[in-house]
Parts: structure tokens; sequence; C-alpha cells
């Protein structure tokens, strides 16, 4: 099966400092890498869409300043929240899809909990 | 806005039992339906994918589609204390211009007491 990876796992960061989390599709090529952010007890929200080669799609009220996101290569997108606040502190997740399977399946990586002191 | 729509549980169902899972939708144009299991703590894995109208099998579970209707249901049969987690129901945007992007519903929680 399709599998995605997320690198680190957890994160713990002092407020003010930058946070790169990466996102690796293992056995596949990913044209496209979507990051989510969940909160406690809430549903997946959309982040940003990212295309590898070109700039990523940002959801409405996502500050694509603060949330950079790069995706450099079939297999790898990364995501740095700059300058991170307590509020910033979630559970981010990405996930990458599938572009062999029919309808483009989206897999999701493990996730990156991110505790902003 | 397109939303999709849950219950959000718990529901709570006896090991061994059926459990019934159902969500709508807004767009009507959706092609591309999905169910997706989160355990607590973890991120979602997919158990289920449904394009066409009528049910798809798969082990235990098996999903159901009513584009006229618009909803999407998934039933777990012989309901494990496994089974136990949130249940996020997923919807393609149906044109390829909005990027494949997915739209969750807020999830159903399954509670299988043993």
């Amino acid at each position: 099966g399709a599998v995605v990876s997320q690198h680190p796992s957890w994160v713990i960061c002092k407020s003010g400092t930058s946070v790169k989390i990466e996102c690796r599709s293992l056995d596949f090529q990913a044209t496209t890498m979507f990051w989510y952010r969940q909160f406690p007890k809430q549903s997946l929200m959309l982040m940003a869409t990212s295309n590898e080669g070109s700039k990523a799609t940002y959801e409405q009220g996502v500050e694509k300043d603060k949330f950079l996101i790069n995706h450099a290569s079939l297999t790898l997108s990364t995501l740095t929240v700059t300058s991170a606040h307590p509020e910033d502190s979630s559970f981010y997740i990405c996930s990458a899809r599938d572009g062999r399977q029919y309808q483009e399946t989206q897999y999701f990586g493990p996730g990156t909990r991110l505790l902003v002191l | 806005q397109k939303e999709v729509e849950q219950n959000s549980g718990p529901l709570s169902v006896p090991e061994g039992a059926i459990a019934s899972l159902n969500c709508t939708y807004s767009d009507r144009v959706s092609q591309s339906f999905f169910w997706y299991r989160q355990y607590s703590g973890k991120s979602p894995e997919l158990i289920m994918s449904i394009y066409s109208n009528g049910d798809k099998e798969d082990g235990r579970f098996t999903a159901q589609l009513n584009k006229a209707s618009q909803y999407v249901s998934l039933l777990i049969r012989d309901s494990q204390p496994s089974d136990s987690a949130t249940y996020l129901c997923a919807v393609r945007e149906g044109y390829k211009a909005a990027g494949n992007k997915l739209t969750f519903g807020g999830g159903t929680r399954v509670l299988v007491k043993p």
C-alpha cells in the first residue's frame, strides 16, 4: 500500500522559533500533497495544497507567510511554522495523493504534534 | 460553501452488533467519497472509497452511496472493541480545478462495548 511518513512525530519548541515538518511519500510519487491541522476534539482543517514545483495554494484564513510550504520533489513536501506561538500548538498532518490510483486516493502521514511553550 | 455533515455521536454499539454511520454532503457534483478511521491521537487511515451508487463491501465494512439523496453510509458488521474510533466521511470536490481537495465531516465517534 501507499505509505506516507512525517518527521518529526513530536516537537516542543519555545515561542518565537521556527519549526520544519517533513512529509514524504515512500513508495509512490505524489504530485500533490496536502497539509492539515487538527485541534483537540475537532475535525481536520485543510491548510494548503502543495503541488510539486509550484507555489502552494492556501485555504482562506491561513497565513502563507507564517506557514511556509515547499514541495521540492515528487516525494517530499515541507511545512515550516515560522515564529511559532502557543496558539500554533496543534496536530499537523500531511497527506499525499497517489496519482496512480483511480480517483487519486489520499493517504495520510502519521502526523506531527507541535507544542509551543 | 461545500459541507459534509455527520452525527458526532458517540454511537455506542455492543460487541458483535452492526454499527451504522451516516454522512450527507451538499455538493451535488461530488464524485468520490471516502471513509477514514481515526484512533485517538493518531492520523486518519483509509477504510473505504466509493464512487458509484450502491453498495461496496470490504471485509466487515460496507459503504453505501446514494448520489440522488446525497448521502453515503458505512456499516461495520460484527463490531469489535478495536473498532472504537472516530470515523470521518470525506468528499472530494467534483471538478479537477478544485485541486482534488477533500472536504471532511466532523466525524462520528464509535464506542464498541464488550
